[in-house]
């Protein structure tokens, strides 16, 4: 149930671009994308709705593709305070609306 | 503070002894869910709760852990005999309801438990 992410780990010098991948094998109704500091908790980004549908949040957005079972954040013009690990949350069409959480991706912004 | 409370932040435990973690859901969040996080791995759905409801534990280890959302007051995650293996951070997010349409869950600042 368990999503997958790409990369598993990425480093950015600040400015530069990066794209992060999330897919599952199950037909998702939603997707949720967070942000985690080490030793803190998960801050939430975004969600997206329906296929297609993209996101912005700053410099950050998302795409939501329905059909293969995927989503994508995009950071544009990194900043060092985007470092952090990002999990994507799905949502699936199955009874108790569990969120379960990707493998998580550790992205490193350096000056 | 509107926000998902939990306590204790930080507990330690010697081995054997029993470990009690302590979530408040947002005001109006009816939902809450568990997660363990070990250092540097990913969030592990451990347990989804509604009031006085296990809707699903099928992340909850067969033995020494159990979670309880009562009626009234907090959810508690209860782990019995703790072993060093238990030593992990701990989060509990909460959700206003069922389906999504919107809705999303938020993160407590989570428990961090030690067991020596």
């Amino acid at each position: 149930q368990q999503p997958v992410q790409s990369p598993q780990a990425v480093i950015l010098r600040e400015g530069e671009d990066a794209v992060i991948n999330c897919s599952s094998s199950k037909a998702l109704y939603s997707v949720h994308w967070y942000r985690q500091k080490h030793g803190e908790a998960p801050v939430f980004l975004m969600i997206l709705l329906k296929g297609g549908e993209q996101k912005g949040h700053e410099k950050i957005s998302a795409s939501f593709n329905e059909k293969k079972q995927q989503s994508s954040l995009y950071l544009t013009a990194s900043q060092l305070s985007y470092s952090g690990t990002y999990f994507c949350g799905t949502e699936t069409f199955t009874t108790g609306n569990q969120f379960y959480f990707g493998t998580g991706t550790s992205l490193t912004v350096i000056p | 503070n509107a926000g998902v409370m939990q306590n204790p932040r930080h507990l330690v435990r010697r081995r054997g002894q029993e470990a009690r973690l302590r979530c408040s859901p947002m005001k109006g969040h009816s939902h809450v869910y568990w997660y363990r996080q070990l250092p540097e791995e990913g969030l592990k759905f451990m347990v989804y709760l509604q009031k006085e409801n296990i809707i699903d534990e099928s992340g909850m280890p067969k033995e020494r852990f159990s979670a309880e959302f009562p009626k009234e007051g907090p959810s508690i995650l209860r782990i019995q005999q703790v072993v060093r293996g238990d030593s992990a951070a701990y989060f509990c997010a909460s959700s206003p309801r069922y389906w999504g349409a919107g809705n999303t869950i938020y993160f407590g600042e989570g428990s961090w438990l030690t067991v020596v």
